[in-house]
Order: structure tokens, then C-alpha cells, then sequence
């Protein structure tokens, strides 16, 4: 157990609605990262939120949001949503801002969209 | 930005053998270099990383090495076990942050 916590483990819905998948990192980690991993596309690094302010950013759609909360949760909201959504989404948390600091992943929020 | 590739895609080796995996990068500015491994149901795991200061590092069964003038990185387990059986992810980090992963390999260990 990495200590990152994601909810919920599966979510199905429709092409077009819009859903928000939440994580909670470990205790005392600050900063927050999202990962999509399809089977085309691998893992992709989506963005990253250190103490509530966004620290960096990947390939995120712009049908894709995120922020961090001042108790450091963090919420990615997926827009409009379209078949090819469909994927594993990876929370990570580390204790500073630096990548080349030990990321620690959730189980993620499989997202299936019909 | 960074572009990170990872051979082979598939391994089988049999128990006791030893396991090779290896990656290549392209931003010669990359300086972290983290393996992680990903089970079946789970989020990926770091194994084992190496910074570009350092040419190997070597923790029990897992070792990694990294030739920063070829750009290329290697992780090697030894004595393979059947619990080795997993997804390995390289990636590179360059200074823009955001760490970019291979596309994995599927290791299989037979008994």
C-alpha cells in the first residue's frame, strides 16, 4: 500500500457527461501528480500540482481540468468525455516539487466510457 | 521534449536466469532516470533510480546502469524469481519536470 489513496476504483458512463476522480496523497506529501495509462498510448504524464498551485503540465486536454485542495487532495475532472477517455488513471504524490523526487502511485480510477 | 524508448516489450526468462531490459532517451539534459514496476491490478512501484552523476547503481537483485554519452539506461535483475513477473516502466526526466515513460515491459518468469 503506497498510501495514495483514489476514488472511486471504476466509473462507467456515457460519451459526453463529465466525471471527477479524486485523490489523497500519502501523509505529508505536497505535491501531486496525474498519469493517464491506455494501451496505446502507455503512461502519460498529465499534470502536477505542488501545494495547491499547478507545478507543471503534460499532455492534458483542454476537456481536462485539475486543482489541489488546501488539505493537499487533489481532483482531475474529465470533461465532454469521448471513447478514447477511456483509460487507468494514476494518482502520484511526492513530498516536494522536484520530479526526481520518489513518486508514490494510487491503484487508480478505471474509466470506462460507453 | 523528452522521448524515452524501451526494449524488448515482452521477456520470458526462466527462474534463476537473469533479465535485461533497456532504454534509450533524447534530451541529453535528462538527470533522473527511475524503473518502476507495475502488478497486475496495482499503480506502478519505483524499484530502483539513478541520478546522471552516478554510471551504476545496484540494489540486491536489481542494478541499473546509465551511459549518459550513449543516452541509454539498463536495468538487469539477477537470480529472477516468479514474484519478478510484472509490467517494468523506464523514464526520464528532463527540466521541464515531467518525467516520461517507456512503453513497458512484460516480464514473465517460468518455474
Amino acid at each position: 500500500d503506497s498510501g495514495v489513496t483514489q476514488t472511486p476504483k471504476h466509473l462507467i458512463t456515457a460519451t459526453g457527461q463529465r466525471v471527477t476522480l479524486r485523490c489523497s496523497p500519502r501523509s505529508g506529501d505536497l505535491s501531486v501528480y496525474w498519469y493517464q495509462q491506455s494501451l496505446d498510448q502507455g503512461l502519460q504524464f498529465l499534470i502536477q500540482y505542488y501545494n495547491g498551485e499547478e507545478r507543471a503540465k503534460g499532455n492534458i486536454l483542454e476537456r481536462f481540468s485539475a486543482q489541489q485542495f488546501p488539505d493537499l487532495h487533489s481532483e482531475l475532472n474529465l470533461s465532454s468525455l469521448e471513447l478514447g477517455d477511456s483509460a487507468l488513471y494514476f494518482c502520484a504524490s511526492s513530498v516536494s516539487s522536484g520530479g526526481d523526487n520518489e513518486q508514490f502511485f494510487g491503484p487508480g480510477t478505471r474509466l470506462t466510457v460507453l | 521534449g523528452e522521448n524515452v524508448e524501451q526494449h524488448p516489450s515482452t521477456l520470458s526468462v526462466q527462474e534463476g536466469d537473469s533479465a535485461v531490459i533497456k532504454c534509450t532517451y533524447s534530451d541529453s539534459a535528462s538527470n533522473y532516470f527511475p524503473w518502476y514496476k507495475q502488478e497486475l491490478g496495482k499503480g506502478p512501484q519505483l524499484i530502483i533510480d539513478i541520478r546522471s552523476n552516478v554510471g551504476e547503481k545496484k540494489d540486491q537483485r536489481i542494478a541499473v546502469t546509465l551511459n549518459k554519452t550513449a543516452k541509454h539506461f539498463s536495468l538487469h535483475i539477477t537470480e529472477t524469481q516468479p514474484e519478478d513477473s510484472a509490467v517494468y516502466f523506464c523514464a526520464a526526466l528532463a527540466n521541464d519536470y515531467k518525467l516520461s515513460f517507456g512503453a513497458g515491459t512484460t516480464v514473465t518468469v517460468r518455474a
